[in-house]
């Protein structure tokens, strides 16, 4: 267990609704990453923030939006779904070593 | 943006045999870990190093950064090594993007 904590682990939805992906990070880190993996892919970055305040943007479509709360928790919002939009999500969480570590994952798929 | 190449992309192996997989990137990195995804889709950290050799049981890694190279060594290979493994790859300019690699399939036959 890496501490990292993703809901929902598995939704599935039609083309063109908004879904919100949720994670807790590790107790004590401050940085959340969300990453998209499309069926047979690597890992893309999507998205980093640092203590409530983003920190690095990746090939985030302007559909996705992000953000963390004052609490450390960090939300995906993905509206407009397309197919094509259909892949793993994962969050990973650091501290100040910068060691990523991983939740388990949301896996979206839309019809 | 920072460049992370890894190699070979698929490796299918006997179980025992040994293998090395390879991580190059095209700039000085900060920070480089090794990912384990196994066939249920988890990433599972191997490796934590910016530089320098680590070992932990069969699996060791090497990283060279003014060589911008890092090496997985994985002994006597197991059913339950199968997966993917990723090299991630924080660069040196602080953008604090962690970027990984394509990874490499590994395919371990009983």
């Amino acid at each position: 267990d890496s501490g990292v904590t993703q809901t929902p682990k598995h939704l599935i939805t039609a083309t063109g609704q908004r879904v919100t992906l949720r994670c807790s990070p590790r107790s004590g880190d401050l940085s959340v990453y969300w990453y998209q993996q499309s069926l047979d892919q690597g890992l893309q970055f999507l998205i980093q923030y640092y203590n409530g305040e983003e920190r690095a943007k990746g090939n985030i479509l302007e559909r996705f939006s992000a953000q963390q709360f004052p609490d450390l928790h960090s939300e995906l919002n993905l509206s407009s779904l397309e197919l094509g939009d259909s892949a793993l999500y994962f969050c990973a969480s650091s501290g100040s070593g910068g060691e990523l570590f991983f939740g388990e994952g949301s896996r979206l798929t839309v019809l | 943006g920072i460049q992370v190449e890894q190699s070979p992309p698929d490796l299918i192996l006997q179980e025992g045999a040994n293998s090395t997989l390879r991580c190059n990137f095209s700039d000085s990195v900060n920070n480089l870990q090794w990912f384990h995804q196994n066939p249920w889709g988890q990433l599972i950290n191997l490796f934590y190093i910016p530089s320098g050799t680590k070992q932990n049981g069969r699996l060791s890694a090497t990283t060279v950064a003014t060589e911008r190279y890092s090496l997985l060594y994985i002994s006597s290979s197991q059913t339950t090594d199968s997966g993917v493994y990723f090299c991630a790859v924080e660069n040196n300019n602080r953008d604090d993007k962690i970027i990984f690699g394509k990874g490499t399939r590994l395919h371990i036959l009983p």
